[in-house]
């Protein structure tokens, strides 16, 4: 049983620039939920997939759009890249809408330079 | 808005010490609380979670958490910690907000315990 996949591992990006992060949900899930995780701080929600639509959101300017596609994988799209975007991107996965059980994937590194 | 306070930031604990790691959250509707753990090199795990029912919660690796709803915390408790317990812990709280749910995490507490 598959967990939560992640991809790529690394990413070096330089500023302005445009970059797409890919997640597969564990075996069984249909809603992904994104997160950016700075160095020594907590994760911070960026928004939550159900069902191809963007359910809820957090505190992450439009240059943050997301999809999802019919078999539940989804992308995390980051335009005009800040230096402060520096972090690690994670993906979690649950079943259904709610505030269930997340599960995470091993993120996503990207630096900006 | 929800949000979560874990006191300590780096805790120290020498093994077969005991621990206790708070965790107080701001919000005003249902929450479902969660304790995640980061092995060092590893992706966030479930530690243990708390849904309904018993505030008293035991998860994995002999950690247990206690909800006292009165006072908005979800401490972790262990009591007797070892050399692996050696990890950053983050207590989460997730709220149905609409009709989707929303997470907010602290920003972490790192144990280090020594041999």
């Amino acid at each position: 049983d598959a967990g939560v996949t992640q991809s790529p591992t690394h990413l070096i990006k330089t500023r302005g620039q445009q970059v797409t992060l890919r997640c597969s949900p564990k075996s069984g899930h249909d809603t992904v939920s994104w997160y950016q995780q700075a160095l020594g701080q907590g994760p911070q929600f960026i928004f939550q997939y159900y069902e191809e639509e963007e359910r809820q959101r957090g505190n992450f300017p439009d240059r943050f759009s997301g999809h999802q596609f019919p078999n539940y994988s989804s992308e995390l799209n980051v335009n005009a890249l800040l230096l402060g975007d520096s972090a690690l991107y994670l993906c979690a996965s649950s079943s259904g809408v709610g505030a269930d059980t997340q599960y995470f994937g091993p993120g996503t590194r990207l630096t900006v330079l | 808005a929800q949000s979560v306070s874990q006191h300590n930031h780096h805790v120290i604990l020498s093994e077969a010490a005991s621990l206790e790691l708070g965790c107080n959250y701001s919000y005003g509707g249902t929450v479902n609380l969660f304790w995640y753990v980061q092995y060092p090199g590893q992706h966030l795990q479930l530690l243990l979670k708390y849904f309904s029912g018993d505030p008293l919660v035991k998860g994995i690796k002999g950690f247990e958490a206690e909800f006292i709803k009165s006072k908005f915390s979800f401490n972790l408790r262990k009591p007797s910690v070892q050399w692996s317990d050696t990890a950053e812990y983050f207590c989460a709280v997730n709220a149905l907000i609409g009709n989707a749910g929303k997470s907010t995490f602290g920003d972490g507490t790192t144990l280090t315990v020594k041999p």
